[in-house]
Formats: structure tokens, sequence, C-alpha cells
């Protein structure tokens, strides 16, 4: 069994300044994380995954995110955000399943 | 690569009446994967298909919900007799290659549907 939580269901963030979204994971089986970006009324599009290797691992737009196995964490973070980072967040995780377990989201909104 | 596309974008339906949704995957594309997302919360597992077989059903799949895939391209979810509960926002997803991780999922904008 495999579930996500999202520890921040809305993170409000000043423009400029850094922001983590917080993501805790618990699976039985190998770990493959991943965070997705949703916009109003669109699909959602991969940030960021995290198979093996390097814990640290970057994505598209800035963000990165950091796999910490003993706290068994994969916070999302980027250093300075811009209005057009203001989206709804999703952690997902994956096990020996195919399919993709996701978190609730978080609602990161960037304000002027 | 003209992303996977979902058809119709909203359906408003009156409960107990049947609703298909359709979703054209990226060509090429053989994996294909419907979502389920209501209102705050993250997309749920609904069925998978690589090429035209169903390889995997959720128990949220219950026996009201029929998936199909002929011919292992576009793919269709059929809802009968539609309750209020099952409003959501349906989401089609391709991915090419033997390994889901390593091919990541491109959603398409999803299908909202309303039921009153």
């Amino acid at each position: 069994a495999q579930s996500v939580t999202q520890l921040d269901s809305q993170v409000p963030v000043f423009e400029e300044a850094p922001v983590e979204l917080r993501c805790n994971y618990s699976s039985s089986v190998s770990v493959y994380l991943f965070w997705y970006v949703q916009y109003p009324n669109q699909g959602l599009q991969l940030l960021l995954k995290y198979l093996s290797g390097s814990t640290l691992v970057k994505g598209i737009n800035g963000f990165e995110a950091e796999f910490n196995k003993s706290q068994t964490s994969f916070h999302l973070r980027k250093p300075s955000v811009h209005i057009s980072d203001t989206a709804e967040y999703f952690c997902a995780v994956g096990g020996s399943a195919r399919q993709l377990t996701f978190g609730s989201g978080t609602q990161l909104t960037v304000l002027p | 690569d003209t992303g996977v596309s979902q058809d119709p974008r909203h359906k408003i339906t009156k409960r107990g009446q049947n609703v298909t949704f359709r979703c054209d995957p990226i060509s090429e594309h053989n994996r294909l994967y419907w979502y389920r997302q209501t209102l705050g919360q993250g997309p749920e597992f609904l069925t998978y298909f690589q090429n035209e077989a169903q390889l995997e059903k959720s128990r949220l799949l219950s026996d009201r919900f029929s998936a199909e895939r002929p011919k292992g391209s576009f793919s269709t979810l059929e809802i009968q007799r539609t309750e209020q509960g099952d409003s959501a926002m349906y989401l089609c997803a391709s991915s090419p290659g033997q390994s889901s991780y390593n091919s990541p999922l491109h959603f398409g904008n999803g299908t909202r549907l309303t039921v009153t």
C-alpha cells in the first residue's frame, strides 16, 4: 500500500520569495516520487521525478525537490517564485502498482 | 505531438442518465490511463490500458463504469445510471514505453461531469 500526505492545502507567498511545498509518503515497496502542477482548467504537467540516484532532483520552471528516505519526505522548493507559478501542486508516489497515488494537493498562490 | 485530447470538456447530465467520454492519447503512446479528480482532491486512479488490453481496474470503478480502448488508439469511458457522487473531473493520461516511471504521464485537460 502507498499513500501521500501534503501537509499544507494552501500556501500564499509573495513574489520573488522562496517557497517550500511539503510532501510525506508511505510505501511498502520501492519508491518513485513525482511532483505535478495543475493550472486552472487544465490537466496535470510533470514538474520533476525521483526514480533513483541523486536525492536532489531538478525540474522545470526552476523547481527542485529533495528525496529524504529517513524522513519519508519529498519536499518541493523554489528559491524565487513568480506570479505565473500560481497553481495547484500534487505530489505522487508510484510503487509496484502501475498507477500513481496522488496527494490532495497544495494550492500555491503568489501575491504581488 | 498534439497532446492528449478529451471530449467533451464539460458535461451536465441528470441523475440516472448514461454518459460517455472520449480520450485521444498522444499517437504511438501505448499506455492509457483514466483518473477521477473531485474538488479539493488529487486524481484517483480508475483504470489502465496497454494497447487495447485493460490491465488494471481500481475498486473505485463500480459496475456502472466501463472503459474500452478498441484498436489500441482512442478510449471511451462510459458511466451508466449516473449518480450525484459521480460529479468530478475525469482525466485521461497516456505514456509511451514499457515503464510508466521513466515515461511520465501526459494528461489531457479533463472532462468535467456535473450530475444534477
